[in-house]
């Protein structure tokens, strides 16, 4: 089954401990992306990439890493997370002119 | 620089009316893909349609429809004979084709329909 795998689903931190959000896609895509989606905002892209070893900068990246080793995989880090993290994120991927896949979405709570 | 309009915060309608969300996209590009997304109340992003600029014919899929106005650069999504599990959140998201593959969206269009 074609999908996307985003762990946790669910996640209570602290200020300033780091967190790995990781995402995995089975369908060989060669575009990835983070948003973040808060109320009123939509979503927002935090990171993007076309393909392994290539990323850049979406329209929120400040507070966030990403790495692209492997062409399925593309893990969310944050360094230092902070309350204004807070938020529900998505990992995407798809290929040339077609639509997103998106995983299930992982909450994140920064206490 | 490329901005993506969907200016209908909330909707409310009673079962079985039919409603319109409206989504402009404003670019100096020619050729581009809009898509538009669903997100139930349980959260999840569900793919509905793609639409393509160079395409203005109507389509309709059961009870969407869409259609295009280049003039305007409205992609307006259409559904018929509303239902209660249509109520969620509706995006439209355009990409430039060959580019950056950059998928923006817009803010959303929250769809409540009433029993």
């Amino acid at each position: 089954e074609a999908q996307v795998t985003q762990n946790p689903r669910y996640l209570i931190t602290v200020t300033g401990k780091k967190l790995t959000v990781t995402c995995s896609q089975n369908m060989n895509h060669e575009y990835m992306s983070w948003y973040r989606q808060d109320p009123g905002l939509g979503l927002r892209q935090i990171y993007y990439s076309m393909n392994v070893e290539v990323t850049d900068k979406g329209d929120v990246p400040e507070g966030y890493k990403v790495s692209r080793k492997e062409k399925r995989n593309f893990p969310l880090i944050l360094e230092s997370p902070s309350p204004n993290q807070t938020s529900l994120y998505f990992c995407a991927s798809r290929t040339v002119n077609t639509e997103a896949f998106f995983g299930q979405g992982t909450r994140l709570t920064v206490v | 620089a490329q901005k993506v309009t969907q200016a209908q915060t909330e909707i409310s309608v009673v079962e079985k009316e039919d409603v319109t969300l409206d989504c402009v996209y404003e670019t100096r590009d020619t050729t581009y893909y809009l898509f538009w997304y669903k997100q139930p109340p349980s959260g999840e992003l569900v793919f509905l349609i793609r639409r393509n600029s160079f395409d203005e014919q109507n389509e309709i899929s059961g009870r969407y429809s869409w259609n295009f106005q280049k003039s305007t650069s409205s992609f307006n999504f259409t559904i018929t004979a509303s239902q209660v599990v249509d109520s969620a959140v509706y995006f439209c998201a355009p990409t430039t084709p060959g580019g950056s593959e950059k998928l923006v969206f817009g803010k959303g269009t929250k769809l409540t329909v009433n029993p």
